[in-house]
């Protein structure tokens, strides 16, 4: 499968507490992308890596990614209630256009 | 913009009917993509569009299953006949191009075929 795994599959965390998901996958790809999946909605997009960055930040959110051992992380820094939701990481593989997608973390911060 | 616009929301149907979803992409994106999310497979990857033209619909379950982009702004996906196994939630998305660009999924439809 080309899919990624995500790692936890659930964590919960007091607010205020960072929180920290990893994505692993199998193939070479052109870029990385995590999103977030609110109960009940569609999945928004959080951050994209390509393959020849190892970090970025994006307000909260910092992405690493290690093409070397095929793993990417997402730390989400002082989290909020609001930030409860599963997580998704994606890899855009290289020869492939499209997208696929890892199993979730379901976070859940406690108020 | 609204966003992508999928309808309907929510859609309950008898096995056997035939269930047609829609999707409006955002404007000016060439890329359109149908996944299927369950609690046993995830997200599964249906088919996607370029420019209105199907490129990859191996992920269609069964001839059961089509789906049609007739112009830029429309998609279809369409369940002839139903089957209770099809009940899941279908996301439309859409992307401007491929290569560093994420995607922006509808609000989804939840289907249950009773």
């Amino acid at each position: 499968s080309q899919q990624g795994e995500e790692d936890p599959q659930a964590l919960s965390i007091q607010e205020g507490e960072n929180a920290t998901m990893n994505c692993s996958y199998k193939t070479s790809i052109n870029n990385l992308q995590w999103y977030r999946q609110n109960s009940g909605r569609g999945l928004v997009h959080l951050i994209l890596i390509r393959s020849n960055e190892r970090e970025k930040h994006s307000g909260r959110l910092r992405v690493t990614l290690d093409t070397s051992k095929k793993s990417s992380s997402l730390l989400i820094t002082a989290s909020r209630a609001a930030d409860t939701a599963s997580y998704f990481c994606a890899t855009d593989v290289r020869g492939a256009n499209n997208l696929f997608f890892g199993t979730g973390t379901r976070l859940t911060v406690i108020p | 913009d609204a966003g992508v616009i999928q309808s309907p929301r929510h859609e309950v149907t008898e096995m056997g009917q035939e269930v047609t979803l829609r999707c409006k992409p955002i404007s000016g994106h060439d890329y359109l993509f149908w996944y299927r999310q369950t609690m046993m497979r995830g997200l599964e990857l249906l088919i996607y569009f370029n420019n209105n033209v199907p490129i990859d619909d191996s992920g269609m379950p069964e001839d059961r299953f089509s789906a049609k982009m007739p112009n830029a702004s429309f998609s279809t996906l369409k369940i002839q006949p139903s089957e209770p196994r099809d009940s899941a939630v279908y996301f439309c998305a859409s992307s401007p191009t491929q290569g560093n660009y994420g995607y922006t999924f509808g609000s989804g439809t939840r289907l249950t075929v009773v």
